[in-house]
């Protein structure tokens, strides 16, 4: 069973920094590019980042280049979000989501449960 | 960025009610279009892929249709678990957009 768990979210205050992770399980990493889509409180759905299979190939929302980094360690099964220079704007809640079927077209077939991220002094 | 409009925001209906959901984009994305179903406090679930492919355990009701800017998804009657907010996204080319979503509503 494909199951995906991310971990990582929480308060910091604007400026600051956090790192979500998300656990995968069920299926082979490698194989499939990976995403983070958040979802700021009772808005829409909005794409942040995504990473190739291989994690050589990286592609960002204009929002977040050159504040977040994707990365991926598919030994470890796991995907994460670094975020550096926070903004009251980037409260969310996060979600990871894994690419359908691993031809490199970008929609998600499966999601995790999202983590909150909530930037505010 | 290829934006992606969804019209209407909000849709009153009726079980056993056919459903229509549009959604346009300023440039053609070929077929490159999916569409996702979220209910509160849910991750998104994925409905269609390519514009007109359904997602294996998806019910029948579901179907995409369109191609270059113009996308419709039309549920052909609307059950009791089909309300939710639905949302397109586009695969054409980075960035990744999604529509604003459509919250579906009983009437």
């Amino acid at each position: 069973e494909v199951q995906m768990l991310e971990s990582g979210g929480g308060l910091v205050q604007p400026g600051g920094s956090l790192r979500l992770s998300c656990a995968a399980s069920g299926f082979t990493l490698s194989t499939y590019a990976m995403t983070w889509v958040r979802q700021a409180p009772g808005k829409g759905l909005e794409w942040v980042s995504g990473i190739s299979g291989s994690g050589d190939r990286t592609y960002y929302a204009d929002s977040v280049k050159g504040r977040f980094t994707i990365s991926r360690d598919n030994s470890k099964n796991s995907l994460y979000l670094r975020m550096n220079s926070l903004r009251a704007e980037d409260t969310a809640v996060y979600y990871c989501a894994k690419e359908r079927d691993g031809s490199a077209y970008y929609f998600f077939d499966y999601w995790g449960q999202g983590t909150l991220v909530t930037v505010s002094s | 960025d290829i934006q992606m409009t969804q019209s209407p925001s909000t849709l009153s209906a009726s079980v056993g009610d056919r459903v229509t959901i549009t959604c346009r984009a300023s440039q053609s994305t070929s077929s490159w279009l999916a569409w996702y179903q979220q209910k509160p406090g849910k991750a998104p679930k994925l409905l269609i892929y390519k514009a007109s492919s359904l997602e294996s355990g998806v019910p029948s009701r579901f179907s995409g249709s369109g191609s270059g800017t113009e996308f419709t998804l039309t549920i052909s009657s609307l059950q009791p678990d089909d309300f939710a907010t639905y949302y397109c996204q586009q695969y054409s080319s980075f960035a990744l957009t999604f529509g604003g979503g459509t919250k579906v509503e009983i009437k």
